[in-house]
């Protein structure tokens, strides 16, 4: 069966600071990857997904994710997060004849100013 | 563009009882699928429903149904509800044939006394 395993449960960074979230999923076959974000109170946003082509994914909000096909990593980054960053991130894997989505646990991301 | 809207928000139920939860697709939406997010921990897929009927379903009991109707809406009903049935549960429309485009809802908060 497919997994998402996100490293850290929790984060805790200084505005400025760069963030790298793990994300490592288990299929070895053909995925289509995301990251989701949900802010306190609001719904799930669709920071970024991976398909095909360059490894390297740009989103939103000056994030970005890099798929290593080799590792089955999908990492997140952003070179200087923002108070306004602090949310919590979902990693997502799909696969299959349908839109069935494998979300992560969640990592809990606290900016402090 | 209207997004997806989940009614009602807020829901408290005893065990043993039974609830319905409503949600509205984004329009030009005709999948509907439904996730369980529980505290702490990444959404689960439900189901998924198109063209009215059941369109694939993760690893949840009979107990856990759905509809959908002719204009795309959907219901989520739960007999017999457990207190581990306590948590948030997602409404994500899209439309087949451009897949992995989701929307999500607010979701509604259900707690089981």
């Amino acid at each position: 069966a497919q997994s998402v395993s996100q490293h850290n449960h929790h984060v805790i960074l200084s505005e400025a600071a760069s963030l790298e979230l793990g994300c490592n999923y288990s299929y070895g076959g053909t995925v289509n990857l995301f990251w989701y974000v949900q802010y306190p109170g609001q719904h799930l946003q669709l920071l970024l997904k991976y398909f095909s082509g360059d490894p390297l994914v740009k989103g939103i909000k000056g994030f970005e994710a890099e798929f290593i096909k080799s590792k089955f990593s999908f990492n997140l980054r952003k070179p200087s997060v923002q108070w306004s960053d602090t949310a919590e991130y979902f990693c997502a894997v799909n696969s299959g004849g349908y839109n069935k989505l494998i979300f992560g646990a969640g990592t809990r991301l606290a900016v402090h100013p | 563009e209207t997004g997806v809207t989940q009614s009602p928000t807020h829901l408290i139920k005893t065990r043993g009882q039974q609830v319905t939860l409503r949600c509205s697709s984004q329009s030009g939406h005709n999948t509907v699928s439904w996730y369980q997010q529980a505290l702490g921990q990444g959404p689960q897929f439900i189901f998924q429903y198109y063209r009215e009927e059941e369109n694939g379903r993760g690893n949840f009991p009979p107990r856990f149904s759905g509809l959908q109707f002719p204009n795309y809406s959907s219901e989520l009903n739960v007999n017999a509800l457990e207190l581990d049935d306590s948590a948030l549960y997602l409404c994500a429309s899209s439309l087949a044939g451009k897949p992995y485009g989701y929307t999500f809802g607010s979701g509604t908060r259900l707690t089981v006394v």
